[in-house]
């Protein structure tokens, strides 16, 4: 089964540089979460995307934007680098409801391992 | 607000054990969700298991089984005959029932390690 695929899945960058993150979500589904991983932390909820449009956003600095796209792909721009930057970086994907109405579980992807350097 | 502890941070057993894991969650929805995901050393996040607020009933698949008890906000995990290759950090995770507001949050993680 297709399943949620990110690129790159490595990178390196130096300070005050740019990245974008790629996320391909599964198929049909209609919504697209980013979390970022400190190392030894727990995910933290960025921004999610429901059928395009921004539905919720949570700790993204004002330095990172997303957005998704019509074939439903999102993009992560991160800019002016920072250290702290450094971490693991997931794209999830869902189909908020199921056929009983009822929220069902989010897919992720391999995640992007960012070194900011 | 919606908040997710998991008091254990790390637990060592050794292969054969069983091991529970705690979950204790928070929430003013009364429809919600929770969730248990496992990240190995490789780093993906495996989704384990849903349970929504409307079904207690436990679960077992295989080695492993979930307790769901509204009453004390748990949702707690359990491996029988622990193996070495369950050794990762294991999530668990609240989702607030409908709308927008469906994010995943997620609790600090237990890491797991099974000795041979």
């Amino acid at each position: 089964a297709a399943g949620v695929i990110q690129s790159p899945r490595h990178l390196i960058k130096e300070k005050r540089e740019t990245a974008t993150l790629k996320c391909y979500p599964i198929p049909r589904h209609d919504t697209v979460y980013w979390y970022q991983q400190g190392p030894g932390q727990d995910p933290q909820f960025l921004i999610s995307f429901y059928e395009k449009m921004q539905s919720d956003k949570g700790s993204i600095p004002d330095r990172f934007s997303a957005q998704q796209f019509s074939d439903y792909h999102s993009e992560l721009n991160m800019s002016s680098l920072e250290l702290g930057d450094s971490a693991l970086y997931f794209c999830a994907s869902r189909n908020v409801l199921d056929r009983h109405n009822t929220l069902t579980e989010a897919f992720f992807g391999q995640g992007t391992r960012l070194t900011v350097v | 607000a919606q908040k997710v502890t998991q008091a254990q941070t790390e637990i060592s057993v050794v292969e054969k054990e069983d091991v529970t894991l705690d979950c204790v969650y928070e929430t003013r929805d009364t429809t919600y969700y929770l969730f248990w995901y496992k990240q190995p050393p490789s780093g993906e996040l495996v989704f384990l298991i849903r349970r929504n607020s409307f079904d207690e009933q436990n679960e077992i698949s295989g080695r492993y089984s979930w307790n769901f008890q509204k009453s004390t906000s748990s949702f707690n995990f359990t491996i029988t005959a622990s193996q070495v290759v369950d050794s990762a950090v294991y999530f668990c995770a609240l989702s607030e029932g409908g709308g927008a507001t469906n994010k995943l949050i997620f609790g600090t993680g237990t890491l797991l390690a099974v000795q041979p």
